[in-house]
């Protein structure tokens, strides 16, 4: 089954302690990407990556880092995890190639940083 | 740049009755839209995209969206809802002109859909 897998899907913790989010897919996709979702806000892009060693910034990079060292994951690292970025964060992936196809979603890691 | 509104928060709607899930959008160039949904506790799930063509696209679950360009718009509906629609419904646009680099989709806030029993 084509699947976009995340770990933990929940966490609480406390600031400051370093924790990584993973993200692994089986559909081959060139392209990944880390969003987090807040209320009222909607999902906001932090990283994403076109292919393994390529990444960049989206529009909220600030306290988050990523790696793509294989091409079918793509971990989100916070170093020094603060309040502010207790929410909702989502992984995905599509083809590069075909800007027309849609993203696969995972189901979502909660994190709460205390 | 390109940017997506959906400018209601909440709708409700009775089960049975025809829905309609607002969306309007900017790009520089010509769009590609999408709406997914996204169920409590799950990630968002795409339900249908527009990239050229006839102006009424059919999707997944009996949903169908409304291509206007003239409106700038892309408008979901159904034309019976069920209670087991209720859920977040996202619109988001790509500018198929922002660059072979660029993959990037920017999402509406999202539009939390009620149906009533």
């Amino acid at each position: 089954e084509a699947q976009v897998t995340q770990n933990p899907r929940y966490l609480i913790t406390v600031t400051g302690k370093k924790l990584t989010v993973t993200c692994s897919q089986n559909m081959n996709h060139e392209y990944m990407s880390w969003y987090r979702q807040d209320p009222g806000l909607g999902l906001r892009q932090i990283y994403y990556s076109m292919n393994v060693e390529v990444t960049d910034k989206g529009d909220v990079p600030e306290g988050y880092k990523v790696s793509r060292k294989e091409k079918r994951n793509f971990p989100l690292i916070l170093e020094s995890p603060s309040p502010n970025q207790t929410s909702l964060y989502f992984c995905a992936s599509s083809r590069v190639g075909w800007s027309n196809q849609p993203q696969h979603f995972g189901d979502g890691t909660r994190l709460s940083i205390l | 740049a390109q940017s997506v509104a959906q400018p209601e928060d909440q709708v409700n709607v009775a089960e049975g009755n025809p829905l309609t899930v607002k969306c309007t959008y900017s790009v520089s160039g010509n769009p590609y839209l999408f709406w997914y949904v996204q169920y409590p506790n799950r990630g968002l799930q795409f339900l249908l995209k527009y990239i050229t063509g006839d102006n009424l696209v059919k999707g997944s679950y009996g949903f169908e969206a409304e291509f206007n360009k003239s409106q700038t718009s892309f408008h979901l509906k159904k034309p019976s809802a069920l209670v087991s629609d209720s859920a977040l419904y996202f619109c988001a646009v790509r500018d198929i002109w922002s660059g072979a680099g660029s993959y990037q989709l920017t999402f509406g806030k999202g539009t939390k859909l009620s149906v009533i029993p």
